[in-house]
């Protein structure tokens, strides 16, 4: 049973358009988040999300907005699609407090 | 801010040998975590190894051991008897202890290591 899933796992769309990507954890986690992975493969948080709740939103373009519709699922919606949004986009889940952090398999995304 | 910062962008070991891949971090705070996570080729991003910053005890996993030196800000791994599926980008993490929930990671910029035959 996959813990952390993803999709799609890639996705190659046009400038300007709107696309989702939605996650999943099967853990029981209370907190979710998303993190981005640039093309020198270095990874930045964006946004966490506790039971529903937004906690952490990083400078992230407004373009970007993450729903959250139970403590199950995190989806990240991208509008206005430009081609420095290319990159890998993952899903994670913990529980609360400081603990390991279980990844997705990343989505990745590819703006022509 | 927290900042983490690996130095070796690239290394390279022989099968069995022992190689150690170096971490500092910047930080201002007392109660903290660190993380090392490995993504292979495949792209999944796995856990190795955490460390809490309060244990002096220098945390271990099989194969994989950590040098913590808190008053240096340093976290750096050791993997022991390498395997050519240790071959993958190894990041270090920060993550600090808050008490609004959730707990970002701050990752490094990653070191490549390459386990050859």
């Amino acid at each position: 049973d996959t813990a952390v899933s993803q999709t799609p796992k890639y996705l190659v769309t046009q400038m300007g358009n709107d696309k989702s990507i939605k996650c999943e954890q099967n853990l029981g986690h209370d907190t979710m988040y998303w993190y981005k992975q640039d093309s020198k493969k270095f990874l930045k948080i964006m946004f966490s999300y506790n039971n529903k709740e937004l906690i952490i939103n990083e400078t992230v373009p407004n373009r970007f907005s993450p729903k959250s519709p139970d403590k199950a699922h995190l989806n990240l919606h991208i509008n206005s699609l430009e081609l420095g949004d290319s990159a890998v986009y993952f899903c994670a889940s913990s529980q609360y407090g400081p603990y390991e952090q279980y990844f997705g398999p990343g989505t990745r995304l590819t703006v022509t | 801010a927290q900042t983490v910062t690996q130095s070796q962008p690239e290394m390279s070991v022989q099968e069995a040998e022992t190689v150690t891949l170096s971490c500092t971090y910047d930080t201002s705070e007392n109660n903290y975590y660190l993380f090392w996570y490995k993504q292979p080729p495949s792209r999944q991003m796995i856990l190795v190894i955490r460390q809490e910053a309060y244990k002096q005890q220098n945390a271990t996993e099989n194969r994989f051991s950590v040098n913590f030196q808190k008053a240096a800000k340093s976290f750096s791994l050791k993997i022991s008897d390498s395997q050519l599926g240790d071959t993958a980008m190894y990041f270090c993490a920060f993550m600090k202890l808050t008490q609004g929930g959730s707990e970002k990671l701050v990752f490094g910029k990653g070191t490549k290591l390459t386990v050859n035959p």
